[in-house]
């Protein structure tokens, strides 16, 4: 079965300092990848996807994240945090062939000044 | 403007007291998922429907309900509620199961007591 970790519960970074948020997946074949952004009191948003092709995928709001097969990976990065990215952030997965969006447990991102 | 609206945005209700949590999407999307949000776990999927009268569980039906009567219309059904079904619920739309990505609303706060 697959699975999705995001080691990191919390992270706490100062506002124009660089951003790596980590995510594993356990499965056999490629899966289809994904990193929604949930704002206080908000629904989920779509910051960026993978299906295929280039490893480095660009989204929204200056993020981007990179597959890495290797290691199972698919961090998300963002060269300068600004305070707004203050929000927890949630690395997602579906198998192909699958009808299920499988959720990592999120990490919570504290900006400081 | 595209988007899934649940109501009510906050509930309060109390053990054994049935409930209906409403879901619209204006997209004629196909493929729509009932989500619980807990600290810790992230969010697990309740229900899913990949069309209208094509319904099936996810990770944790037990205690819900759903219809797809309609295709932009999937309420969320507690039958019977649970201090343990205390959460923050989310519905989703896709085009097409989970490859799009999703569209998520606001979300439900259900307190049972």
């Amino acid at each position: 079965a697959q699975s999705v970790t995001q080691p990191d519960i919390h992270i706490t970074v100062s506002e124009g300092a660089s951003l790596e948020l980590r995510c594993n997946y356990s499965y056999g074949a490629t899966p289809y990848l994904f990193w929604y952004v949930q704002s206080p009191g908000q629904g989920l948003q779509l910051l960026l996807k993978y299906f295929s092709g280039d490893t480095l995928v660009q989204g929204i709001k200056g993020f981007e994240a990179e597959f890495k097969r290797s290691q199972s990976s698919f961090n998300l990065r963002k060269p300068s945090v600004h305070w707004s990215d203050a929000a927890e952030y949630f690395c997602a997965v579906v198998q192909t062939g699958a009808n299920n969006l499988f959720f990592g447990t999120g990490t919570r991102l504290t900006v400081i000044p | 403007e595209a988007q899934v609206t649940q109501n009510p945005r906050y509930l309060i209700t109390v053990t054994g007291k049935k409930l209906t949590v409403t879901c619209s999407q204006n997209m004629n999307h196909e493929y729509m998922s009932w989500y619980r949000q807990d600290p810790g776990l992230g969010l697990r999927q309740i229900y899913y429907s990949m069309n209208v009268e094509v319904t099936d569980k996810g990770d944790v039906p037990e205690g819900y309900k759903v219809s797809r009567k309609e295709k932009r219309n999937f309420p969320l059904i507690l039958e019977s509620p649970s201090p343990n079904q205390t959460s923050l619920y989310f519905c989703a739309s896709s085009l097409s199961a989970g490859y799009y990505g999703y569209t998520f609303g606001s979300g439900t706060r259900l307190t049972v007591v």
